[in-house]
């Protein structure tokens, strides 16, 4: 079965970076549409970004709170997706998911790593 | 971006009961729709994609539909595990959008 498993999350301090990735096995992230979620505590879902799969281009779109300060990649070698985070603060503190397939038959979820932006 | 409204927030409902929750989108989005179920302290879990098109496990009582601007997820017969928090995500062109949520609890 696919799955995907995120990992990085940790305490940063506000300004800090910090780098998420979403490790993929059984399904090939260069293929697919993956997309990042995060939901603050006790507060609904919220997409961050996605990217393409390299067949439709490859490129990255943003949420506006996030638009400039993050960035989605990929390593096809490691099949990981990564989330690069950076000017952190406080309101990023969410649980951060990776998913695919939204719009197809099968869609995965990670299990989600938690980001504390705190001083 | 497309600002997706949903509602209602929160409902008080009974086993066996149907339930309506909606979602609007501030611009036509074609089907490009799905449904999310989420429990407290898991993972969201897909329900319905491409607005009406039953995710693979998911219990017939789940009904979505519509199509442009207007969305409906309809569970047929209220059963305990239902009981849940509900959000919509559109999907169309560039950036994605969730509703806020629907939580169904325990009337």
């Amino acid at each position: 079965e696919v799955q995907l498993v995120e990992s990085g999350g940790e305490l940063v301090k506000p300004g800090g970076s910090l780098r998420l990735s979403c490790a993929a096995s059984r399904f090939t992230v260069s293929n697919a549409w993956m997309s990042w979620v995060r939901q603050a505590p006790g507060k609904g879902l919220e997409w961050v970004g996605r990217i393409k799969s390299e067949v439709d281009g490859g490129t990255a779109e943003y949420a506006a709170p996030v638009r400039g300060r993050f960035t989605i990649s990929r390593d096809n070698s490691k099949n990981t997706l990564y989330l690069q985070m950076n000017s952190l603060i406080t309101e990023d503190t969410a649980v951060y998911y990776c998913a695919t397939g939204v719009s197809a038959p099968e869609c995965y979820w990670g299990q989600g790593t938690l980001v504390t932006v705190s001083s | 971006d497309i600002q997706m409204t949903q509602s209602p927030s929160a409902m008080s409902a009974s086993v066996g009961d149907r339930v309506t929750i909606t979602c609007r989108a501030s611009q036509g989005i074609s089907n490009n729709l799905a449904w999310f179920q989420q429990k407290p302290g898991k993972v969201p879990k897909r329900l319905i994609y491409a607005a009406s098109s039953l995710q693979s496990g998911v219990p017939s009582r789940f009904i979505g539909s519509g199509s442009g601007t207007e969305f409906t997820l309809t569970i047929s017969s209220l059963q305990p595990e239902d009981f849940a928090t509900y959000y919509c995500l559109q999907h169309d062109l560039y950036r994605w959008t969730f509703g806020q949520g629907t939580k169904v609890d325990i009337k």
